[in-house]
Formats: structure tokens, C-alpha cells, sequence
């Protein structure tokens, strides 16, 4: 089967730093993606990692460990406006994509 | 990127009726994905839409509950059939912006409540 684990939910202060991981197993791996969906709106496209390492994206990053199964999201300086749900992805056979659950961002001022 | 407009944003239905929801894309796009969303929770994936082929649909889905239209290549339709109370969730249409990368257009969903 499919599974992709991340926290549900995840509480940092605005000006601070968060990681929020994902660990994976697929049935095929083509490259983990992260998502971003504030309450009523739909998922949005954040980053994507198909080799070892670390990408950047002004201020988030993503990074992943194939040998490990592993990613993570790194959003810094974060803002109010961060607050939202966080879902890691997997392209898998066939050019789908499956889901993580969903980490929850709570952004205290 | 890619502009998806669904049809309708929400609806309530009774149980036992069917619900058909409309996806338009503004440009023409080989696959077309349908996702489940309930409240707070993951998106699942329900089937691939492919033009002139049959739908692909996941585990745990079925073409009776679940018919897809693929039409052309800007547009599908989804039938949730026979409602029930457990069918109540967002339903998403979704087109790949690049498949390498995993980008995934999103329409803004349809808010099923079955009652």
C-alpha cells in the first residue's frame, strides 16, 4: 500500500523557524512534493524534490533523503499568513500523486 | 499554470439522488485527476480522467458509484451516484501543471452535503 506520515499538527511562533517532515512508503517513487491549503481554499503547489537534497524557494525549503524514505518543509521568518495545512506528496506509477494527511500550522504572534 | 473552474461550489442533496460535478479547464490538458477532501482531512484520490479512454479509478472506488465523463480534452464531469451521508466531503478536480515536478492545479472544490 501507500503511506505518507507527517505530524497533524505543528505550533511555532511568527518570526521563527519550523520544520514539518514526512516519511514515506510507495509503490513507485518519482519525487515528493509539498503542498499548501488555507481553510476553504484549495491545495497549492509549494516545492518539489526529485533528487537528495535541498531545494530553496525564497522562504521555504524542501528537502528529501530517498535512501531514507524522507523530506521535509522548512518555512523560516514565518508570518500570520502561514497558517495553514501542510501536505507532503508522492508521484508515484502512472503520474499520480498521493497525499500526505496534512500537518496543521499554528502561528502564535 | 492552469485556470479550473468547478461546477457547483456546493450543493446539498438528499440521499439515494446523484450529484454531477463540472470541470473546466482553461487550456487543453491529457489527464485530469479527481480528488475527495473531507473536512480537515487528506486528499484521496478517486480516479484519472483520460480523453478518449476509460477512467482509472483507485482502490476502494468503483465506476457505478463513481462515473467520470472525459469528453474533450478541457473537460470532465464526476457523478457521486447513490448518496449517501458518508459521501459528504470536497470534491476536487485537479490537472498536472508539470507531472516531473508533481504540480498540481487545483479547482477550488465542490461542497457535497448529503442529507
Amino acid at each position: 500500500g501507500q503511506s505518507l506520515e507527517q505530524p497533524s499538527e505543528v505550533t511555532a511562533v511568527e518570526g521563527a523557524i519550523v520544520q514539518i517532515n514526512c516519511t514515506y512508503q510507495t509503490s513507485g517513487f518519482y519525487g515528493l512534493s509539498w503542498y499548501q491549503q488555507h481553510d476553504g481554499g484549495a491545495p497549492t503547489f509549494l516545492s518539489y524534490n526529485g533528487l537528495d537534497g535541498l531545494e530553496e524557494t525564497g522562504r521555504f525549503s524542501s528537502f528529501l533523503s530517498r535512501s531514507d524514505s524522507y523530506g521535509y518543509l522548512l518555512l523560516q521568518e514565518l508570518q500570520m499568513k502561514d497558517s495553514a495545512s501542510y501536505f507532503c506528496a508522492v508521484r508515484v506509477r502512472d503520474d499520480k500523486i498521493i497525499f500526505g494527511k496534512g500537518t496543521r500550522l499554528h502561528i502564535l504572534p | 499554470s492552469a485556470v479550473i473552474s468547478q461546477k457547483p461550489s456546493r450543493d446539498i442533496c438528499q440521499r439515494g439522488t446523484s450529484l454531477t460535478i463540472q470541470c473546466q479547464v482553461d487550456s487543453q490538458v491529457t489527464m485530469m485527476f479527481w480528488y475527495r477532501q473531507q473536512p480537515g482531512q487528506s486528499l484521496t484520490l478517486i480516479a484519472t480522467a483520460n480523453q478518449g479512454s476509460e477512467a482509472t479509478y483507485e482502490s476502494g472506488f468503483v465506476i457505478d458509484k463513481f462515473p467520470i465523463s472525459r469528453p474533450n480534452l478541457t473537460f470532465s464531469t464526476l457523478t457521486v451516484s447513490n448518496l449517501s451521508p458518508e459521501d459528504s466531503s470536497i470534491y476536487l478536480c485537479s490537472v498536472a501543471g508539470n507531472i516531473n515536478t508533481g504540480e498540481l492545479f487545483f479547482g477550488e472544490g465542490s461542497r457535497l452535503t448529503v442529507l
